[in-house]
């Protein structure tokens, strides 16, 4: 079965932490995505990557980074969280030849930040 | 960017067909419509997608309208477990997925 792991279900974390979400998938994907999820503005796309060590930024990638150093791990990094920061995160990935082949999610990390 | 409208929400009884309605009027000759959905607690799963024919497959059916500016997802019989969000969304420039608010269903017993 196809999967997309992310590595923790729930994290709080205090205001100027240093974070980290890190996310996994075993399907050997050039393609991989961070999404933010907040009640009532659906997905938004934080960062993406095509390949090792490149990454793109998505619609909303302020206060956020990303690192690629293995095809198949995509993390995601706050640099110094805020409140704002608190909300669902998303991490998903696809083939190379993009959404036609599927696009699979993992099951979302929910972030507070106090 | 290519943007979809969808109600905010819908009902349906059990074992009933339920059809999720789209508008897509700015969509491009290339842009392929794709439909997810989100169970409760659960990131988003693929449920079909389709350019220009109608399409089945054995989750739902894709509907699309001859000038393609909306389109239709058809769930034939609807169970609880198809209770979720349901977005429909065009395929971008570089693969991405841009999601919209998405349609509520909810489904009655």
């Amino acid at each position: 079965d196809v999967k997309v792991t992310q590595s923790s279900r729930y994290l709080v974390k205090r205001t100027g932490e240093k974070v980290f979400l890190e996310c996994v998938q075993d399907m050997d994907h050039e393609n991989m995505f961070w999404y933010r999820q907040d009640p009532g503005l659906g997905l938004r796309l934080i960062y993406f990557s095509y390949d090792v060590k490149m990454k793109e930024k998505g619609d909303i990638p302020e206060g956020y980074s990303v690192s690629r150093e293995k095809k198949e791990r995509f993390s995601l990094i706050l640099e110094s969280a805020s409140t704002n920061q608190t909300s669902m995160y998303l991490c998903a990935s696809s083939p190379r030849q993009g959404p036609l082949l599927g696009v699979f999610f993992g099951s979302g990390t929910q972030l507070s930040v106090l | 960017d290519a943007k979809t409208t969808q109600p905010n929400s819908m009902e349906s009884n059990e074992e009933e067909p339920v059809h999720l309605p789209c508008n897509h009027s700015t969509i491009s000759g290339t842009d392929y419509i794709h439909w997810y959905r989100q169970l409760p607690s659960q990131g988003p799963e693929y449920v079909i997608h389709g350019l220009t024919s109608n399409v089945n497959n054995r989750m739902a059916s894709l509907a699309i309208a001859e000038d393609r500016k909306s389109s239709t997802l058809i769930l034939h019989r609807a169970t609880l477990r198809d209770a979720a969000v349901y977005y429909c969304i065009l395929e971008e420039y570089g693969n991405k997925l841009v999601f919209g608010a998405g349609t509520i269903l909810r489904v009655k017993s």
